[in-house]
């Protein structure tokens, strides 16, 4: 069955540090993948969206991996700061379906 | 622009009733989804709609329904309640249907049924 699997439930990483984040598919074989972030409450925002035909992208201290062969996508958000605590959600898009969501992982950045 | 907006934010229903929630999308936003998320199984898909037609349907029972209107604002129903419909509905509106448009999601309208 198609899955997706993000690490772990939760990171807690000191300031200053790189936060790393993976999102790992199964049976899918997604033309983009979108990352989101999650606040308690909240809806979730649209941070950066990924290409199949695109190894890496950068948005300010963010940036993202797409590897289409390991079926899996890393996202990085270096000189982190306790305002990206927060959940991480990726997300894939494949033909008409559904963008259909990881389960996240909450991010605790410690001061 | 202004964002997604989502009306009630909160709603509180006894089983058996039924509920209509809204969604305004992002002016010149054609293409609307609906996600119910629970802290068990995460975010959800229920259905999008785009230019007043449902395009994708999630697997949820026949007692979860929407529609769009012509000015693409969205409302979903859910008849029948029952406990395990508590849960955070989510709206997110998004420039066309399809790969590769990010979607842009409402406050959620938080859902509890006793």
């Amino acid at each position: 069955s198609q899955k997706i699997e993000q690490n772990s439930e939760a990171l807690n990483i000191q300031e200053g540090k790189t936060a790393t984040l993976t999102c790992n598919y199964t049976n899918y074989s997604p033309a983009y993948l979108q990352w989101y972030r999650q606040d308690p409450g909240r809806g979730p925002v649209f941070l950066l969206l990924i290409r199949e035909n695109e190894k890496e992208k950068r948005k300010e201290r963010l940036k993202v991996t797409f590897d289409t062969t390991l079926k899996q996508s890393l996202f990085h958000i270096t000189a982190s700061q306790p305002a990206d605590s927060a959940t991480y959600l990726c997300a894939l898009h494949t033909g008409r379906r559904a963008l259909t969501f990881g389960s996240g992982t909450r991010l605790q950045v410690q001061p | 622009k202004a964002g997604v907006t989502q009306t009630p934010r909160y709603l509180i229903k006894t089983r058996g009733q039924q509920v209509t929630l809204s969604c305004s999308p992002i002016s010149g936003h054609r293409s609307v989804s609906w996600y119910q998320q629970t802290p068990g199984q995460g975010l959800q898909f229920l259905f999008e709609y785009f230019s007043e037609t449902q395009r994708n349907k999630g697997n949820f029972p026949g007692r979860f329904s929407g529609r769009q209107f012509s000015n693409s604002r969205s409302e979903m129903n859910v008849s029948t309640l029952e406990l395990g419909d508590s849960a955070l509905y989510l709206c997110a509106s998004s420039l066309s249907t399809g790969d590769g448009y990010e979607q842009y999601f409402g406050p959620g309208t938080r859902l509890t049924v006793t």
